[in-house]
């Protein structure tokens, strides 16, 4: 049973650039999760998916990021002309439900590291 | 939000050693998740133990709810158990079911 997968793993961009990052969610998941691991930080949230719908994206900034998880394919996180301020590890996370009183472990994918040049 | 303060923020071991790991949280908790990362930057997950107590092998872990804190414990301790410790928790109210971590233990296990 294959577990979240991420990729690309390493990612190099110049400013300016746009960045994607793709995760594909363990099967019979739909909720998808998206954190930041920035340098000497901790890891952040930053946009909770279901199937065609965004969630919660309390956690994106406001400019230049946005996130989809389209009804076939995997979730797809964009990051529109990169700064090196971005340059961290973006970490992809699914569950096979939400809410209270039900099972809702996270699991994470490998990451992906975007470094900005 | 939720606060989540974990404790030793360090904490150095010779192989075989055994070790208490704290998460200490500021309101009450739908889920609470344990997760290793490792040297290679991946989370493994742990534990899922929103209340009560769990074991694997040399590792256990104890959620007391109503007390909000949770405990990891490692023992005979190996170094391949080398890396942050994370604690992560959903906070009940308005958390949208994202989890926030603490700061994490950087665990180093010498051989």
């Amino acid at each position: 049973n294959a577990g979240v997968m991420q990729n690309p793993r390493h990612l190099v961009r110049r400013r300016g650039q746009e960045a994607r990052l793709r995760c594909s969610p363990m099967k019979g998941h739909s909720h998808v999760y998206w954190y930041r691991q920035l340098p000497e930080e901790g890891l952040k949230f930053m946009v909770y998916l279901q199937k065609e719908n965004i969630i919660d994206e309390s956690g994106m900034p406001k400019e230049r990021f946005s996130a989809e998880f389209p009804k076939e394919g995997p979730s797809i996180l964009r990051i529109q002309q990169v700064v090196r301020g971005d340059s961290a590890a973006y970490f992809c996370a699914s569950s096979p439900s939400s809410g209270r009183y039900t099972y809702n472990e996270q699991f994470f994918g490998p990451g992906t590291r975007l470094t900005v040049l | 939000g939720i606060q989540v303060e974990q404790s030793p923020p360090d904490l150095i071991l010779q192989e075989g050693a055994n070790s208490t790991l704290r998460c200490n949280f500021s309101d009450s908790v739908n889920n609470l998740q344990w997760f290793h990362q490792n040297p290679w930057g991946q989370l493994i997950n742990l534990f899922y133990i929103p209340s009560g107590t769990k074991q694997n092998g040399r590792l256990s872990a104890t959620t007391v709810a109503t007390e909000r804190y949770s405990l990891l414990y490692i023992s005979s301790s190996q170094t391949t158990d080398s890396g942050v410790y994370f604690c992560a928790v959903e906070g009940e109210k308005g958390s949208n079911y994202k989890l926030t971590f603490g700061k994490g233990t950087l665990l180093t296990v010498n051989p």
